[in-house]
C-alpha cells in the first residue's frame, strides 16, 4: 500500500515571500501521479498542481511548482510570492497508475499555511 | 457549469441512528468518489462509483454503502452510528474514472454525531 508522509504539521510564510512545504511517499510502483490540493476554510478541496511520475520536468503553474525526486521519493510544492489568499490546508496526494485502483488518491496528514501581512 | 454539490452541508444525528448523504456530481461526470476527513484519521477514501458500479473501495466497515444512480448523482449510507462516524465527508467527481482525471471536490457535509 502507498503511504503520503507530510512532516510539516503548520508552516508560516511573509506576504510576498517564499516558502516550500514537504512531502514524501512510499511505493513499490514505477508509475503514479502526484498531486498538490489546497483546502481553504469553504472545505472545498482544490486542485494546485499536478506530477506525473514518469515525466523528469518539474510541473508549474504560475507561482507554485514542485521539486519531484522520483528516486528520494520527495515531492515538494514551492510557493512563490506568497499572498494572503494561498493560506490554506494543504494536502500531498498519490494516485496509482493502475487502471484497478480508478480514481483513488491517497491524501498525506496537511500542512496548515498562514501567510502573514 | 454547476460544481459538485453536497447535501446537506450539515448534519446533526445521534448514536444508533443511520443517516444518508448526497452528491451531485458536475454534469456529465460519470464518476463519484467519496471521502471521510476527520482530525485523527485525516483523509481516507471510502469508495468509487462509475456508472452506478462501484469500482472500488476503502478499508471501512460494512455499516458504510453507497449506491449511483443512473443519472451518476450518488447517495452514501452510514447504519448504526458511532461517535467516531463525525467528520467531513467529500465528494468529488471526474468525467471517467482512472488515472488522468482530474477530480473536481464538492465543500463537503459536515456529520456531528452525538
Amino acid at each position: 500500500a502507498q503511504t503520503v508522509t507530510q512532516s510539516q504539521p503548520e508552516m508560516s510564510v511573509q506576504e510576498a515571500e517564499t516558502v516550500t512545504l514537504s512531502c514524501t511517499y512510499d511505493t513499490s510502483e514505477s508509475d503514479y501521479y502526484l498531486f498538490w490540493y489546497k483546502q481553504p476554510p469553504s472545505r472545498q478541496m482544490i486542485l494546485v498542481i499536478r506530477q506525473e511520475a514518469y515525466k523528469q520536468q518539474n510541473a508549474t503553474e504560475n507561482r507554485f511548482s514542485v521539486n519531484f525526486q522520483k528516486a528520494a521519493k520527495s515531492f515538494s510544492l514551492k510557493i512563490s510570492d506568497s499572498q494572503l489568499g494561498d493560506a490554506a490546508m494543504y494536502f500531498c496526494a498519490y494516485r496509482s497508475f493502475e487502471e484497478t485502483s480508478g480514481s483513488r488518491l491517497t491524501f498525506g496528514e496537511g500542512t496548515q499555511l498562514t501567510v502573514n501581512p | 457549469k454547476a460544481g459538485v454539490t453536497q447535501t446537506p452541508r450539515y448534519l446533526i444525528k445521534t448514536r444508533g441512528q443511520q443517516v444518508t448523504l448526497s452528491c451531485s456530481p458536475i454534469s456529465g461526470h460519470r464518476s463519484v468518489s467519496w471521502y471521510q476527513q476527520t482530525p485523527g484519521q485525516g483523509l481516507q477514501f471510502l469508495f468509487e462509483y462509475f456508472s452506478e458500479t462501484q469500482r472500488n473501495k476503502g478499508n471501512f466497515p460494512g455499516r458504510f454503502s453507497g449506491r449511483q444512480f443512473s443519472n451518476s448523482r450518488s447517495e452514501m449510507n452510514v447504519s448504526t452510528l458511532e461517535l467516531g462516524d463525525s467528520a467531513l465527508y467529500l465528494c468529488a467527481s471526474s468525467l471517467w474514472t482512472g488515472n488522468n482525471e482530474k477530480l473536481f471536490f464538492g465543500s463537503g457535509t459536515q456529520l456531528s454525531v452525538l
